[in-house]
């Protein structure tokens, strides 16, 4: 079965400092790969997505992700965090069956706190 | 504001009642998608419409159901409400069945 492992529940960063956020996902072929944030009181909004083609993948507010097939990761990073970016992050795939982008299977998320 | 709307933002009723959440898509959009966010279970797909027709289930309840009506607005029924019920439930939407789903800021129902 499906499935996506967000292996840290809670990270901290400086301002200014990078950020990694990783992603571990099962799947049987090729995967569709999200990556989400989720403010406090908000709904989600899509960061980045990976169909095919350049594993490197650029997204909204400057992250990027970069898809491993041979580790089965999808890791978000960002070069210098910003005091907004503190929000909750989710990781998903989208599902084998129905084959949308809105038919997805999330992780449990990691929230992110920035400290000044 | 991804356009997606949803009502009402909060819901609070009692255990055994029966609550209906209203969800409108972004104009122009065919496919409504409803998921379920709760602490223990995180984010869980419940059920997708596509222009008015069930085209995939997730981890729905026998007690829940859904509809998308002729002008596309989707309805999430819940039923038989149980404390382990209280989420905050999303909608999302988007053109087709393979273009990026927008979420709205969801509902959450509480049932004491």
């Amino acid at each position: 079965a499906q499935s996506v492992t967000q292996p840290d529940i809670h990270i901290t960063v400086s301002e200014g400092a990078s950020l990694e956020l990783r992603c571990n996902y099962s799947y049987g072929a090729t995967p569709y790969l999200f990556w989400y944030v989720q403010s406090p009181g908000q709904g989600l909004q899509l960061l980045l997505k990976y169909f095919s083609g350049d594993t490197l993948v650029q997204g909204i507010k400057g992250f990027e992700a970069e898809f491993k097939r041979s580790q089965s990761s999808f890791n978000l990073r960002k070069p210098s965090v910003h005091w907004s970016d503190a929000a909750e992050y989710f990781c998903a795939v989208g599902a084998e069956y129905g084959g949308s982008q809105g038919n997805l299977i999330f992780g449990k998320g990691t929230k992110l706190s920035v400290k000044p | 504001d991804s356009g997606v709307t949803q009502t009402p933002k909060h819901l609070i009723t009692a255990t055994g009642q029966r609550v209906t959440l209203r969800c409108s898509p972004r104009s122009g959009d065919l496919s409504v998608y409803w998921y379920q966010q709760s602490l223990d279970q995180g984010l869980q797909f419940l059920i997708q419409y596509y222009n008015g027709e069930e085209r995939a289930k997730g981890n729905i309840l026998e007690r829940f159901s859904a509809q998308q009506f002729p002008d596309l607005h989707s309805e999430l029924n819940l039923s038989s409400l149980e404390l382990g019920d209280s989420a905050l439930y999303f909608c999302a939407s988007s053109v087709t069945m393979n273009t990026e789903a927008f979420f709205g800021q969801g509902t959450r129902l509480t049932v004491v």
